[in-house]
């Protein structure tokens, strides 16, 4: 079973910087990463398929990056409404499809 | 416009059994593979069963595996799961969502409201 890892658990940041979360699988998927974003009592959204691939919708500020264990998703000039809790997800290798524990994206 | 609507939770007692049902529009639903997904209070998300276009193939997280059903009904754009045995530890909020574009990998890209299922005597 591939386990998934994101770090840090809380990340602070102030309104108009950059946010890097981080996410590791236990054991390589190549590209088969998914980010969601999910606000308190919402649905999780998603961000990004495919490691680096904007989902509909998704403003150009939210980025993915990486391959094989280890992923990125960076988030420019944070705005008000990208505090959230984030989510990698993979979709290698399954079942399981398994989620990262997530990162809690909160306002320095 | 594209939506999932999950509906049937509710407050189960230990050992009983619960159906969940999500109602799919706006979208050829037998295109596409579904996921029930769930989170428990405070906790993080939890991949719980997927199916396939027709339902001939599903899988199951070993949590569940045994003692959930996932199926379809695609004359009725309709998801289901079969809750038995229910425990404690089921209790949460249940989504369905789509994966996106073809195939079993890919994002998970609608999802529906929730529905909570809490386990409780």
């Amino acid at each position: 079973e591939i386990v998934m890892t994101q770090s840090p658990a809380t990340l602070s940041v102030s309104p108009g910087e950059r946010a890097t979360l981080s996410c590791r699988a236990s054991q390589s998927i190549y590209i088969n990463l998914a980010w969601y974003q999910q606000k308190p009592g919402q649905a999780p959204r998603l961000l990004i398929y495919g490691a680096s691939t904007r989902a509909t919708g998704i403003p150009a500020r939210f980025s993915g990056s990486g391959s094989g264990t280890e992923f990125t998703l960076t988030i420019s000039s944070l705005q008000s409404e990208d505090f959230a809790v984030y989510y990698c997800q993979h979709y290698n290798n399954w079942p399981p499809y398994s989620f990262g524990q997530g990162t809690k994206l909160e306002i320095k | 416009q594209v939506q999932l609507v999950e509906s049937g939770g509710g407050v189960v007692q230990p050992g009983r059994s619960l159906r969940l049902s999500c109602a799919a529009s706006g979208f050829t639903f037998s295109r596409y593979v579904l996921h029930w997904v769930r989170q428990a209070p405070g906790k993080g998300l939890e991949w719980v069963a997927l199916i396939s276009y027709d339902g001939s193939d599903k899988y199951y997280a070993d949590s569940v595996k045994g003692r959930f059903t996932i199926s379809r009904d695609n004359s009725k754009n309709t998801l289901y799961v079969q809750m038995n045995s229910l425990r404690a530890e089921d209790t949460a909020v249940y989504y369905c969502a789509r994966v996106y574009g073809s195939g079993y990998g890919g994002g998970m890209d609608v999802w529906g409201q929730g529905t909570t299922v809490t386990v409780s005597s």
